[in-house]
């Protein structure tokens, strides 16, 4: 059974910057891609970007400058960093990984709920 | 990007009934090359992380109860749960997958009548 477990800074000022990572456990990270995404409160989902087993990462335009997400595969762990926050990024943020074969989200972490406020 | 327009945005259903959501985007999700809709489906229930109920447009997810199924090609699909439960109160979204960036739609919020 595939479990994602995410951790990070909860509380961030103005132009910090969000640090999230993500553990994979009881499956193969290499057949898996695996995503971050983020649901500010009362809305929608917002995928912010991605990363495959191999090559580069993908990124949302929406916040291209400001993210790196990044994959250890020895150590089965996948990181978001986005730069420069603002009220605006206020949002819980969720690991999620899924199969090649289906292109879907099937593993998610529990969700980060990351608050910027001074 | 592709806009997902979910229709309604809510909707009550009496227990046992039939529930329809509809999710429309603004261009075309399926792929030629492998005859595939981009569109998955998701279950959000409050405090929990979306749940993948379809892929594929129609493929359900292993462990998601058949009385969900979803259909469509295109730009048009549903998602219909054929028997409502009680469990099944929640925000459904439809999500495409064919171009980056990966969108959602508005959701549309599942009561009981």
């Amino acid at each position: 059974q595939v479990q994602l477990h995410q951790w990070g800074a909860g509380l961030l000022k103005p132009s910090e910057t969000l640090s999230l990572t993500c553990a994979v456990s009881g499956g193969s990270f290499s057949a898996y891609f695996c995503s971050w995404l983020r649901q500010p409160p009362g809305k929608g989902p917002q995928w912010i970007g991605e990363i495959a087993h191999s090559g580069g990462p993908d990124y949302n335009p929406s916040h291209k400058s400001r993210v790196t997400i990044s994959r250890d595969t020895s150590k089965k762990l996948f990181s978001l960093k986005l730069t420069s926050v603002t009220a605006a990024d206020t949002a819980v943020y969720y690991c999620a990984c899924g199969s090649y074969s289906s292109r879907g989200w099937s593993y998610w972490g529990q969700g980060t709920l990351v608050t910027v406020s001074s | 990007d592709i806009v997902m327009t979910q229709s309604p945005d809510s909707l009550a259903v009496s227990l046992g009934e039939r529930a329809t959501i509809n999710c429309k985007s603004s261009q075309s999700v399926f792929y030629s090359s492998n005859n595939k809709n981009y569109l998955a489906w998701f279950q959000q229930k409050p405090g929990q992380p979306p749940r993948l109920l379809i892929y594929w447009a129609s493929t359900r997810e292993s462990g998601v109860p058949d009385r969900f199924s979803g259909s469509g090609s295109g730009t048009d699909f549903t998602l219909t749960i054929s028997s409502l439960q009680a469990e099944d109160v929640a925000v459904y979204y439809c999500q495409q997958y064919n171009n980056s960036p990966f969108t959602f739609g508005g959701g549309t919020k599942v009561e009981i009548k």
